[in-house]
């Protein structure tokens, strides 16, 4: 089945710095992904759509600066938290869907990548 | 942004018990899919059912969708303690794009 490697699964960095993370669909050509932030006990925010070869689309109230999501190739897409800040901590997860997909076709997640700024 | 709600929020049984969650959402949707997350772990994909299908199932999964109240239950049947996640449900919608919104969520404790 469909796998959708996201790393680093755990990530602590200083306040200011910069934290980029990576999700890769292994066996198959991902042309969109999407990201997600997911705070403790709540659900999953959509945080921006990533297309191979073109810009994101974020979701408003996304800083678009800050979370800066490059998607270079159809199985690599990054998100880098830009001067990272304690309200940035959260658990961030990756989405990709196959390229041949059709509507209903179904959405691969990552593993996560639990983000904690000191 | 937030499409669906869920209820309920949280909801504790014991094992061997049946587990109903529900979920309602906004706008008009390609289809609808279920997805369990252990705790601070990445999401299980569980079913998917399209906006044209009004009850599904998976082992002991029972999906239904009422497109006309916008809503979606999900069955867990003779439940067992494994099952102690949480469950998603998320709309997928929004044309070629079709993005994945994800409702509130429920938090399932199955007691041994």
């Amino acid at each position: 089945g469909a796998v959708v490697s996201q790393h680093p699964s755990w990530v602590i960095c200083k306040s200011g710095t910069s934290v980029k993370i990576e999700c890769r669909s292994l066996d198959f050509q991902a042309t969109t992904m999407f990201w997600y932030r997911q705070f403790p006990k709540q659900s999953l925010m959509l945080m921006a759509t990533s297309n191979e070869g073109s810009k994101a689309t974020y979701e408003q109230g996304v800083e678009k600066d800050k979370f800066l999501i490059n998607h270079a190739s159809l199985t690599l897409s990054t998100l880098t938290v830009t001067s990272a800040h304690p309200e940035d901590s959260s658990f961030y997860i990756c989405s990709a869907r196959d390229w041949g997909g059709g509507p209903n076709y179904g959405y691969t997640f990552g593993s996560g990548t639990r983000l904690t700024v000191v | 942004s937030q499409q669906g709600e869920e209820d309920p929020q949280a909801l504790s049984i014991q094992e061997g018990e049946n587990a109903t969650m529900n979920c309602s959402y906004k706008t008009s949707i390609n289809n609808l899919q279920w997805y369990r997350q252990n705790s601070g772990r990445g999401l299980v994909h569980l079913i998917l059912i399209r906006s044209n299908e009004r009850e599904k199932h998976s082992g002991r999964l029972r999906v239904t969708l009422d497109t006309s109240k916008k809503s979606s239950s999900l069955l867990i049947t003779a439940s067992r303690a494994a099952d102690t996640a949480s469950y998603f449900c998320a709309t997928a919608s929004g044309g070629a794009t079709n993005k994945l919104i994800f409702g509130t969520g429920t938090l399932l404790a199955v007691q041994p």
